[in-house]
C-alpha cells in the first residue's frame, strides 16, 4: 500500500518570493509521483509527473519537483511565485495497481 | 478537446434524499474514476470502471451508494439515502487505455451539502 503525506496544510507567501510544499511518500514498490493543482471552483489538473529518467521534472509555468529516492520526497518548488498561483496543490503517487493516492493538500496563497 | 464533463455543479439536498451525479468522460477514454473529495482531504477514490466493467470499488459505501457506466462511455454515480457525512465534492476523471502512467484528467466537480 502507499501514502502521502503533505507536511503543510496551508504556505502564505508574498508575491515574487520562493515557494516549497513538501510532499513524502511511502510505496513497497516502484512509485510514479505527480503534483496537481486545485483552482478555486474548478477540477484537479496536472502539473508535473516523475516517472522514471531525471529525478528533476518541470512545469511549463516555472514550477519543478525533484525525486528523492532515500528519503521518499517530492518537493515542489518554485522560485518566484505570482498571485495567480494562489490555489490548491496535491501530491499523489501510483503504485503499481494503477491506483492513485492523494495527500491532504497544501494551500497555497499568494499575496501582493 | 472537450474536457470531463459534470452536471450538477452544486447540489443541496436534506439528509435521507437520494441524489445523483452524472460525469462524461473525454471522448475515447475507457478508463472512468469517481472521486470523494471531503473539505480539507485530498480525493479518495470511490470506484473505477475500464469500460462498463468495475475495476476497483473497494472505497464505495455499497449500502448507500452506487454507480454505473452502462454503455462505457457516461457514468451515473447516485447516494441513497444521503447522510450528513456525505457532504462533500464528487470529482469524475478519465484516463486512456493503454496509459501506463494513468495520467488522468478530472472534470470541475459537483459540490453536494446534505443538511
Amino acid at each position: 500500500a502507499q501514502s502521502v503525506t503533505q507536511l503543510d496544510s496551508q504556505v502564505p507567501v508574498f508575491e515574487e518570493a520562493p515557494v516549497e510544499l513538501r510532499c513524502n511518500y511511502s510505496s513497497s514498490v516502484s512509485v510514479y509521483l505527480f503534483w496537481y493543482v486545485q483552482y478555486p471552483n474548478q477540477g484537479l489538473q496536472l502539473l508535473l509527473k516523475y516517472l522514471s529518467g531525471s529525478t528533476l521534472v518541470e512545469s511549463i509555468n516555472g514550477f519543478e519537483a525533484e525525486f528523492n529516492k532515500s528519503q521518499t520526497s517530492f518537493h515542489l518548488r518554485k522560485p518566484s511565485v505570482h498571485i495567480s498561483d494562489t490555489a490548491e496543490y496535491f501530491c499523489a503517487v501510483r503504485g503499481s495497481n494503477y491506483k492513485l493516492t492523494f495527500g491532504k493538500g497544501t494551500l497555497l496563497t499568494v499575496n501582493p | 478537446e472537450a474536457g470531463v464533463a459534470q452536471s450538477p455543479r452544486y447540489k443541496i439536498i436534506e439528509k435521507r434524499q437520494s441524489v445523483a451525479f452524472w460525469c462524461n468522460p473525454i471522448s475515447g477514454h475507457a478508463t472512468l474514476y469517481w472521486y470523494q473529495q471531503i473539505l480539507g482531504q485530498g480525493p479518495k477514490l470511490l470506484i473505477q470502471f475500464q469500460n462498463n466493467g468495475v475495476v476497483d470499488d473497494s472505497q464505495l459505501p455499497k449500502d448507500r451508494f452506487s454507480a454505473e457506466r452502462l454503455k462505457g462511455v457516461d457514468s451515473t454515480l447516485k447516494i441513497q439515502p444521503a447522510k450528513l457525512e456525505d457532504s462533500a465534492v464528487y470529482l469524475c476523471a478519465s484516463s486512456a487505455v493503454g496509459n501506463l502512467y494513468n495520467e488522468q484528467f478530472f472534470g470541475p466537480g459537483t459540490r453536494l451539502t446534505v443538511l
